[in-house]
């Protein structure tokens, strides 16, 4: 079947540690999107990239980084300069012309 | 710019009532508009879209919405609310429907249903 498969799906990150989130889609899409969520604040957008090896920032980029070397593979960093990485993040994918598919989601929590 | 306010981070229903949500939007093309569903420690999933055809939509599990451009609004109903709609709710907008569009989202809705 296809899908997003975003992984893992809790992860724990000590302060002043990057960590990376996988997200990976076997749709043939070819725009994918990172956003944070956090409680009552909808979701914010970070990066998007509309082809491989060509990305944007979006509304909340800084300390974060990403790269799109392959269609399939999304994978965002979450650095030591962002100051508040506790949220959810959803990644998504979209065909031209066509509408959002959503993952799971990862739940990262600093300790 | 393209923004949505969702009015009302928290509506409850009782099983069987008529479920209202709320969502404006400000956008300064004429917008594409969704309405997602999310349950916990989920993704969102597409209830429905308006994308300039019908002013009224329909989406899945009998939910619908209507687009009233005079009043730059886009809410959600259903007639008669089950316990599995339990869930966040999110508007969201867009300015293109084409290779570059992203979609800017509302806070979101907490729906609470009673038996």
């Amino acid at each position: 079947d296809g899908g997003i498969t975003q992984s893992p799906k809790y992860l724990f990150r000590k302060e002043g540690q990057n960590v990376t989130l996988s997200c990976e889609q076997n749709l043939n899409h070819d725009a994918m999107y990172w956003y944070r969520q956090d409680p009552g604040q909808g979701l914010r957008l970070i990066y998007y990239s509309q082809i491989v090896n060509d990305f944007q920032k979006g509304d909340i980029a800084e300390g974060y980084s990403v790269s799109r070397e392959k269609k399939e593979s999304f994978p965002l960093t979450v650095t030591s300069a962002q100051k508040n990485p506790t949220a959810f993040y959803l990644c998504a994918s979209r065909p031209q012309g066509g509408g959002y598919t959503f993952g799971s989601g990862t739940r990262l929590t600093v300790v | 710019a393209q923004s949505v306010t969702q009015l009302g981070s928290h509506v409850s229903v009782s099983e069987g009532a008529l479920v209202l949500l709320r969502c404006n939007y400000s956008s300064s093309v004429p917008p594409y508009l969704f309405w997602y569903v999310q349950y916990p420690n989920q993704g969102l999933q597409l209830l429905l879209k308006y994308t300039s055809a019908a002013t009224l939509v329909k989406g899945i599990n009998g939910f619908e919405a209507e687009f009233k451009k005079s009043e730059t609004s886009f809410h959600l109903t259903k007639p008669s609310a089950h316990m599995s709609d339990a869930a966040e709710y999110f508007c969201a907008v867009s300015e293109s429907g084409g290779s570059n569009y992203k979609l800017t989202f509302g806070k979101g809705t907490l729906l609470t249903v009673n038996p």
